[in-house]
């Protein structure tokens, strides 16, 4: 069975600082999909990143990226310049990679807050 | 595109009570997931189908829960009889190839059983 882990409960950072965000996972699996979601106080989950294990290269979406160390199963979020509307739990998932699509596994979350 | 549509938003019931939480995928997207957020156990799997089949059941809980979907535009999650301890945060999402984009979710149903 496949776990993640997220050991930060709580972050804070300064409006327009940057952040990261921890996330390590166990897995026997080669091939699979990592996922960075937020939960705003609205709730709505909002896909952030995502991540293919067999792509070396970090995936960058505008001032978030990640840093994708398969080889310590690690796959932590970057914010830069940290906004407001940043404020959210963030959630890392994991899901197998197969053909026919699998179901996502999610981490504890770490609450994010921004201060103005 | 209106994206996943859950009803209702928040559901106060009594125990006892039966809950029916719905749900509207995205157009074109052949699998639906069920998932189950409560600060204890964090986001749960419970369902989920593809083509309309249930493929994975083993997250729900009890025989309290039962899940259909009846076709490619509408899900249900119902709950006979309900508990306190269903209380929770019940979220649908819809993929199209779920390891390509990730899921869609829906903003979720606050359930309460008093």
């Amino acid at each position: 069975a496949q776990t993640v882990t997220q050991s930060q409960p709580e972050m804070s950072v300064q409006e327009a600082e940057t952040v990261t965000l921890s996330c390590t996972y166990d897995t026997s699996e080669s091939n699979y999909y990592l996922f960075w979601y937020k939960q705003p106080p609205s709730r709505q989950m909002i896909l952030v990143i995502r991540q293919e294990a067999y792509k070396q290269q970090n995936a960058t979406e505008n001032r978030f990226s990640v840093n994708f160390q398969k080889a310590a199963k690690s796959f932590s979020l970057k914010i830069s310049d940290s906004q407001l509307g940043d404020t959210a739990m963030y959630f890392c998932a994991f899901m197998r990679g197969k053909s026919s699509g699998d179901k996502l596994t999610f981490g504890t979350g770490t609450r994010l807050a921004v201060r103005p | 595109d209106a994206g996943v549509i859950q009803s209702p938003r928040h559901e106060v019931t009594e125990m006892g009570q039966e809950v029916t939480l719905r749900c509207k995928p995205i157009s074109g997207h052949d699998y639906l997931f069920w998932y189950r957020q409560t600060m204890m156990r964090g986001l749960e799997l419970l369902i989920y189908f593809n083509n309309n089949v249930p493929i994975d059941d083993s997250g729900m809980p009890e025989d309290r829960f039962s899940a259909k979907m009846p076709n490619a535009s509408f899900s249900t999650l119902k709950i006979q009889p309900s508990e306190p301890r269903d209380s929770a945060v019940y979220f649908c999402a819809s993929s199209l190839k779920p390891g390509f984009g990730g899921y869609t979710f829906g903003s979720g149903t606050r359930l309460t059983v008093v």
